[in-house]
């Protein structure tokens, strides 16, 4: 079955940098675009950005260009987000998740099991 | 601030009928852009509950369904059952933003 299969949680000191992976299985990697969606504990879902698996392009966020960034693998089907410069707030469960449909019309399934970042002295 | 609006919690007592409202803007749902629900257990991922406005994945029940009316969204959960307390988020696309946007959340509570 389509699975996405994220890396394990990460503790951080403020100003590092993580990196996160997300492997998929079960479909045709190249096909699908891959986005990133965090949530900070106890908030809401917020859209990081996202990759094409085909030709690597992406589309980040406006709030975090410039400390993101995306990339993929093709010879091991994963998708990688690398943020950088990290303070307390980026703390929070980043998950990966497939989109299905036309671009502005993306919905997401199915989703990684969540890996959690904690920024912490 | 999310562009999209819902409210912080529902609730319903078992069998009864609730609705989660999920209000944009003429850059996101009133621009035609489909609105898409999802549905997040504690612990868990969230998962895909509709799409395309009114859409059910394969599996889920009829006691589920979604409409969208010109800068709104609603999800309607009947017969509810103490399982569907969770969090339910609604997605759409932002054209003022160039990229995706979620509600802020909606807890709903079984009684």
């Amino acid at each position: 079955q389509v699975q996405l299969l994220q890396s394990g949680a990460e503790v951080e000191r403020p100003g590092a940098s993580v990196k996160v992976s997300c492997k998929a299985s079960g479909y045709t990697f190249t096909t699908y675009y891959i986005h990133w969606v965090r949530q900070a504990p106890g908030q809401g879902l917020e859209w990081m950005g996202v990759i094409n698996p085909s030709g690597g392009s992406t589309k980040y966020a406006q709030k975090l260009q410039g400390r993101v960034t995306m990339t993929r693998d093709t010879s091991t089907s994963t998708v990688y987000m690398e943020l950088s410069s990290l303070r307390s707030e980026d703390t929070a469960v980043y998950y990966c998740a497939r989109a299905i449909g036309s671009t502005s019309y993306n919905w997401f399934d199915p989703w990684g099991q969540g890996t959690l970042v904690t920024v912490s002295s | 601030q999310s562009l999209l609006t819902q409210p912080p919690s529902v609730s319903g007592a078992p069998g009864q009928r609730v609705t989660i409202s999920c209000t944009g803007s003429s850059s996101n749902i009133g621009a035609g852009f489909d609105v898409h629900w999802y549905q997040q257990l504690p612990g868990t991922a969230p998962k895909l509950l509709m799409y395309g406005n009114n859409n059910r994945p394969s599996g889920l029940p009829d006691r589920f369904s979604g409409s969208k009316s010109g800068t709104s969204a609603s999800l309607a959960i009947t017969g509810l059952q103490a399982e569907d307390e969770a969090d339910y988020y609604c997605q759409s696309y932002d054209s003022s933003l160039s990229g995706v946007v979620f509600g802020g959340g909606t807890k709903l509570t079984v009684l």
